[in-house]
């Protein structure tokens, strides 16, 4: 798989409930960060992981990472209709300066009122 | 909140024109970045910008792009010569100087190339 590929590829779930979703990247990482795409609009940062942490929370909002799985995932609590959004994670190599962001493929995440 | 502004937010051009795509980072930060979004594809990583040259350009961003920061508030993307497969959405997005910051994005300008 490519740098940053998220699963599932599409969700939909019943608003309260909550929604997981998984990112995968291949090389090492400085941070790992998420955003979220209205349809048609730009990105939206949620949340930035640094490589030596392993949890994060915001608001609804938590994001664990594995460094030793390439792996992180994002966690919405008690979904809302407003949460219906695409969701990328990105990723940014070692290194000081410019850490250019790679992108996974995202996750279509559509809340059932 | 500071925003990065994007304008225009929708560009319709002809093949082989030049176009230019504006963008406002916020005030105090100091790189900048273009990135393009194909409709139904990855967003893709152009260029970026700090201290008035480019730090690292992709395979994408070929002769036919230039990046300016003319004064000290604007920052421009260049398209000299559209193709058709330059139609997609560009991003510009910008950064503070602190060490492990996120990059914040404008809304983005579609542009069409007919």
């Amino acid at each position: 798989s490519q740098q940053g590929e998220e699963d599932p590829q599409a969700l939909s779930i019943q608003e309260g409930e909550n929604a997981t979703m998984n990112c995968s990247y291949k090389t090492s990482i400085n941070n790992l960060q998420w955003y979220r795409q209205n349809s048609g609009r730009g990105l939206v940062h949620l949340i930035l992981i640094r490589s030596n942490e392993r949890e994060k929370h915001s608001g609804r909002l938590r994001v664990t990472l594995d460094t030793s799985k390439k792996s992180s995932s994002l966690l919405i609590t008690a979904s809302r209709a407003a949460d219906t959004a695409s969701y990328f994670c990105a990723t940014d190599s070692p290194g000081f300066g410019n850490e250019k962001l790679t992108f996974g493929t995202g996750t279509r995440l559509t809340i059932i009122p | 909140e500071p925003e990065v502004t994007q304008t225009p937010s929708h560009q319709v051009t002809q093949m082989g024109q030049e176009v230019i795509l504006r963008c406002v980072p916020i005030s105090n930060h100091l790189y900048f970045y273009w990135y393009r979004q194909i409709l139904g594809q990855k967003v893709e990583f152009l260029v970026s910008f700090y201290n008035n040259e480019i730090s690292e350009k992709s395979e994408i961003f070929d002769d036919q792009f230039s990046v300016e920061r003319p004064d000290g508030s604007n920052f421009t993307l260049k398209i000299r010569s559209t193709k058709l497969e330059d139609s997609a959405m560009y991003f510009c997005a910008s950064r503070g100087v602190r060490f492990n910051q996120p990059q914040h994005f404008g809304d983005g300008t579609r542009l069409s190339i007919l």
